[in-house]
């Protein structure tokens, strides 16, 4: 079965230091998410995109972090420069489309660390 | 504005039956996913429920009733390899989903 590739799977970081994840999709999936999870919490939307273009990253705090899916297909979440508040699971899924019955699909998340 | 509200936690017997209560506030609600996570591992679709009612499968049900913003997931007979953290999450307008905070769920033997 297909799957959402991330890597890396770990980052430890200083904090003042840029970081980058990157996501692959599953083929053909149009629409690409990225969550934050804090350990003990759900995960939170930061951006979706609808193939290049963004359609939403209300939460995204765009002082620092900045994403993009310049050919509609993979894509990389950035942070700089990285704060003690950050370190969490980054997660990317995908979904085919954006029909509201579509199902995520998630990667196995980056893990980021900042000390 | 948007809330979410989902129990922490929930302990239950192999074999047993456990039902976790799901209530929303959702601008442009289209319908309730719910979600299962198990330590260390990505979320994992298990249902989605648009129309009021109950969807069955195998072992797990999810209801939905869109006038009282409540839904529920329903797992039958426990396994311990269902020991996980459980997500709900609204379906809003172009597939956004938002995630409570999950209810993580002991199966004891």
């Amino acid at each position: 079965e297909a799957e959402v590739a991330q890597s890396p799977r770990y980052k430890i970081t200083e904090k003042s230091q840029a970081v980058a994840f990157w996501c692959d999709p599953i083929s053909g999936h149009a629409t690409l998410y990225w969550y934050r999870q804090i350990l003990g919490q759900g995960p939170e939307l930061l951006v979706q995109f609808q193939d290049e273009s963004v359609v939403d990253d209300s939460q995204l705090p765009k002082d620092r972090f900045s994403a993009e899916r310049l050919k509609g297909v993979d894509s990389t979440l950035k942070i700089q420069p990285a704060e003690l508040g950050d370190s969490a699971m980054y997660l990317c899924a995908s979904s085919p489309r954006t029909a509201n019955n579509s199902p995520l699909h998630f990667g196995n998340g980056t893990r980021l660390t900042v000390t | 504005g948007q809330s979410l509200e989902q129990p922490s936690e929930v302990t239950a017997v192999e074999g047993a039956i456990v039902q976790i209560n799901c209530t929303y506030q959702t601008s442009g609600f289209y319908g309730l996913s719910w979600y299962q996570q198990h330590d260390g591992g990505a979320p994992t679709f298990l249902s989605y429920n648009a129309l009021d009612g109950l969807e069955e499968t195998g072992r797990f049900s999810s209801f939905l009733s869109r006038s009282d913003s409540y839904g529920y997931l329903l797992l039958q007979e426990l396994q311990m390899k269902d020991s996980a953290s459980y997500f709900c999450a609204p379906n809003a307008a172009g597939n956004k989903l938002t995630f409570g905070g999950g209810t993580r769920v002991l199966v004891k033997p």
